[in-house]
């Protein structure tokens, strides 16, 4: 089937806003991913889904940020109050299992830009 | 922190020419991943090495891993210029499930 899609691509906002970014998961895929990335930087961890329930949310700075994924199956990740600095690409990823053995498989990304 | 760190940070070559990224990482994983990026894209995988293998192929690429010196290279025989992107090594600390990535090797190959 189609691969991880991620919408939408580009999402312009004002400082203070609220915004949600989406993500649709390979279908099958129990295991969801959300990375930051930085220009010039690798992926940043954020929070990761192991079927509905998020199994890890260390990686997610402060209380502004928030994700969810009530099926199982697509995700959203909920930025309150938006500062310049969210401004990044953020991407999603998904994988058949857990351990770091199984291949992630990533969408294209949606690039945020907090005016 | 960064676990892996991809070393040179920037590799400008011509097509044709071979080109060699390395990763060096601090913790003992289980296992290392090379993923490639073109710009403004998302990561494609490319291939897994486990901690107790040494090298891997496929097609023009051979990763090799030593888990002594904590380190890892891609090389890319035969550069074409559609192997411009950058190159992240993701490792897999033992005890995690979540893959780690470096900072990138930024990788320019010239017509």
């Amino acid at each position: 089937g189609a691969g991880v899609s991620q919408t939408p691509s580009n999402k312009v906002t004002e400082k203070g806003k609220y915004v949600e970014l989406r993500c649709d998961p390979i279908s099958g895929h129990t295991a969801l991913y959300w990375y930051r990335q930085s220009l010039g930087q690798g992926p940043e961890f954020l929070i990761y889904f192991q079927g509905t329930g998020a199994a890890d949310d260390s990686g997610l700075p402060n209380d502004r940020f928030f994700a969810v994924r009530p099926e199982g199956s697509v995700s959203t990740l909920k930025i309150q109050r938006t500062e310049r600095g969210d401004s990044a690409m953020y991407l999603c990823a998904s994988s058949t299992g857990t351990s770091g053995r199984n291949e992630q498989f990533f969408g294209p990304g949606t690039r945020l830009t907090v005016l | 922190s960064q676990q892996g760190e991809e070393d040179p940070q920037a590799l400008s070559i011509q097509e044709g020419e071979n080109a060699t990224m390395n990763c060096s990482y601090k913790t003992s994983i289980n296992n290392l991943q090379w993923y490639r990026q073109n710009s403004g894209r998302g990561l494609v995988h490319l291939i897994l090495i486990r901690s107790n293998e040494r090298e891997k192929h496929s097609g023009r690429l051979r990763v090799t891993l030593d888990t002594s010196k904590k380190s890892s290279s891609l090389l890319i025989t035969a550069s074409r210029a559609a192997d411009t992107a950058s190159y992240f090594c993701a490792t897999d600390v033992r005890g995690s499930y979540i893959p780690t990535f470096g900072r990138g090797t930024s990788l320019i190959v010239h017509p």
